[in-house]
């Protein structure tokens, strides 16, 4: 079986501040993928990221990086100088194998950015 | 539309009472995803479809819960005899492939609120 575990619930910071988003998986597979997803407000899941197991380089993308270490079973999400827009609740989550979109996601962090 | 889309956006419903929840993939997208969440439970994976082929329906609670997509298209959700723990925002979500080298990444709509009381 596997697991997500997000063991920030709540993160509070003032905008222009850095934070990183924790994420521990943990899967017996070899062969698996993990995701961050965006939930804003209005309630749609916002895709931000994929990684397969095989490709541990780190990624970035604006203000917005991604740390892999297999070594750790973690998948961290680093925003950089936030913003009040990136308020949000982030979810990370993972498939295996052949899986697909049939995703098992974390408990979520609620990121709130204060002006 | 430019989006997955979900109907209705809110329903409450009586105990004992059944429900159909509608889910309107994104345009010539062959896979289809239902997922609950809920604030006991977080987000789970409830039911795949991918094309023509028999649905995954491994994360189905109970026998209460059923879905079906219609040509290929659009999805219905069925809650029979629902229950106060059924309360949870449905999710549905759409990706034009899920599988090999092509995998793309799933679109979520916004989710239908269900309430039951």
């Amino acid at each position: 079986a596997q697991k997500v575990t997000q063991a920030q619930t709540e993160i509070s910071v003032v905008e222009k501040e850095d934070v990183t988003l924790d994420c521990v998986y943990e899967t017996r597979d070899t062969t698996y993928y993990l995701f961050w997803y965006k939930q804003p407000p209005s309630g749609e899941l916002v895709f931000l990221i994929r990684r397969n197991s095989f490709d541990e380089q780190n990624e970035i993308s604006g203000r917005y990086s991604w740390n892999f270490q297999k070594s750790t079973s973690s998948f961290n999400f680093t925003i950089t100088a936030s913003q009040v827009v990136d308020s949000a609740v982030y979810f990370c989550a993972l498939s295996v194998n052949n899986a697909g979109n049939m995703l098992t996601f974390g408990g979520g962090t609620r990121l709130m950015v204060k002006p | 539309g430019a989006g997955v889309s979900q109907s209705p956006s809110n329903k409450v419903t009586e105990k004992g009472k059944d429900v159909e929840l509608r889910c309107d993939p994104i345009s010539g997208h062959t896979a289809l995803y239902w997922y609950r969440q809920s604030l006991g439970q977080g987000l789970e994976f409830l039911i795949y479809f991918q094309g023509n082929s028999a649905p995954d329906k491994s994360g189905l609670p109970s026998d209460r819960f059923s879905a079906e997509r219609t040509g290929g298209s659009v999805s219905t959700l069925t809650i029979q005899r629902t229950q106060q723990e059924d309360s949870a925002v449905y999710l549905c979500a759409s990706s034009e492939w899920d599988r090999g080298p092509e995998y793309t990444e799933a679109f979520f709509g916004q989710g239908t609120r269900l309430t039951v009381v």
